[in-house]
């Protein structure tokens, strides 16, 4: 186990849905984040929380709106969502935001599909 | 604009034998580089991190190496084995107040029978 983990893995949902994706890290990290990964291109930064702070969004569409209620857990609520949003949304910990040699801790993502 | 490139995009070759990935970068003021493994269906992993002090670094049959001048990373794996098939993906982290990462997009490699 990664110590980072996604539910559901795998989500299909219709454009007109509301879902919500959920992440949880169980490594006393202060920073969170959330990555779309989409075919053949690379991953891209969607929101960072650092000590439950939003620092990050990196103009994102309002569809997806992140929520961090503390440290630990993470959510990524969506609504209205369009078919080029298919992809595997990664949710990612550190140990506080930008510290330089710390790795990211990654969950093993949902896999989203928007029919 | 910071910039990572890797190459190649995929990779096929045989169980046992050696193979280099390629990763070249704009990314300015340098921090550091590292290398993660993507397993299919899994999140990527952290193998390796290279500093701008240091050449080479190994993690078990994995090879890092950088050339700061030249900017310029390889992962050499050696004796491959079948659970080496995965994505390998370069991130580059820049040294300011950001701190930000520059991703790229990966080397498919997979290691066949």
């Amino acid at each position: 186990e990664t110590g980072v983990t996604q539910t559901p893995r795998h989500l299909v949902m219709g454009m007109t849905n509301k879902k919500s994706l959920k992440c949880e890290q169980h490594l006393g990290h202060n920073a969170m984040y959330w990555y779309k990964q989409s075919a053949k291109k690379p991953l891209e930064l969607m929101f960072v929380y650092n000590f439950k702070e939003q620092t990050e969004n990196n103009s994102v569409p309002s569809r997806f709106s992140p929520e961090c209620p503390n440290s630990s857990h993470l959510f990524l609520h969506l609504h209205t969502l369009q078919p080029e949003d298919s992809a595997l949304y990664l949710c990612a910990s550190s140990q506080r935001q930008g510290q330089e040699n710390s790795p990211l801790h990654f969950g093993n993502g949902t896999r989203l599909t928007v029919t | 604009k910071n910039q990572v490139e890797q190459s190649p995009q995929s990779l096929i070759i045989l169980e046992g034998k050696n193979c280099t990935l390629q990763c070249n970068y704009t990314v300015s003021p340098f921090s550091n580089l590292r290398w993660y493994k993507q397993d299919t269906g899994r999140g990527p992993v952290s193998l390796t991190i290279m500093t701008f002090s240091e050449n080479t670094k190994s993690n078990g049959r994995y090879t890092a190496t950088l050339d700061a001048d030249t900017k310029q990373s390889s992962l050499h794996i050696t004796a491959s084995q079948l659970s080496d098939s995965a994505s390998y993906i370069c991130v580059v982290r820049e040294n300011n107040a950001g701190n930000m990462l520059t991703f790229g997009g990966g080397t498919r490699l997979m290691v066949k029978p």
